[in-house]
């Protein structure tokens, strides 16, 4: 139990297109959804926290206009980069977590982006 | 606020025991322990809230100490599969805020 996926699993686009990234909650609802970004060998860096049905809070640093967040059903949560730039190139990870879950979050597979 | 994990990286040979170190400067409501393999996503280990707990989970074990702030993860006679970065992701509420704080992780290489 307590699985969840993200696609696409690698992506490589060019400068200046968007790109969008899934992640579902295969076998529980989600209430609750975080993103974060990775880089090697460095830690979780929490991007922002999506509840169902309500706007996305961002952690301070983080542009929303660049980093949509569209929490739109209990078992998906999709992540836009707009305008990507080589710098976005990162280790995108979801995670998820379920009202009465005991606060455990289940993470995706992670979708690494390259932008060129 | 964010945690302090200790040791940085660990080399241990197979069967060795070694004990990962999560510490917060603000009283803690939970602690996630979670492990990563190289290019792949964190796996759950365990979780430990508020009240002094320690658990188990095969050879693997933690604990967590409302006084001084911390938990420790115990990994005894390690295995290969054991190998990768820990981290330990800290919450400071309980309820709806599932906001965790994570640590930098501490890298483990167990050798044969």
């Amino acid at each position: 139990g307590a699985v969840v996926s993200q696609h696409p699993s690698r992506v490589i686009c060019k400068s200046g297109t968007s790109v969008k990234i899934e992640c579902r909650s295969l076998d529980f609802q989600a209430t609750t959804m975080f993103w974060y970004r990775q880089f090697p060998k460095k830690s979780l860096m929490l991007m922002a926290t999506s509840n169902e049905g309500s706007k996305a809070t961002y952690e301070q640093g983080v542009e929303k206009d660049k980093f949509l967040i569209n929490h739109a059903s209990l078992t998906l949560s999709t992540l836009t980069v707009t305008s990507a730039h080589p710098e976005d190139s990162s280790f995108y990870i979801c995670s998820a977590a379920t009202l009465g879950g005991g606060e455990t979050q289940y993470f995706g597979p992670g979708t690494r982006l390259l932008v060129l | 606020q964010q945690p302090v994990q200790s040791p940085q990286a660990v080399i241990l040979r197979e069967g060795e025991d070694a004990v990962i170190n999560c510490s917060s400067s603000k009283a803690l409501y939970s602690v996630h322990w979670y492990r990563q393999k190289h290019g792949e996503a964190p796996v759950f280990l365990m979780i430990l809230l508020k009240g002094g707990e320690q658990k188990g989970h095969e050879k693997i074990s933690a604990s967590f100490n409302e006084k001084k702030q911390q938990s420790s993860l115990y990994l005894t006679a390690s295995q290969l599969s054991y190998s990768g970065t820990y981290f330990c992701g800290t919450g400071y509420n309980a309820g709806n805020n599932r906001k965790l704080i994570w640590g930098l992780g501490t890298s483990l290489a167990v050798n044969p």
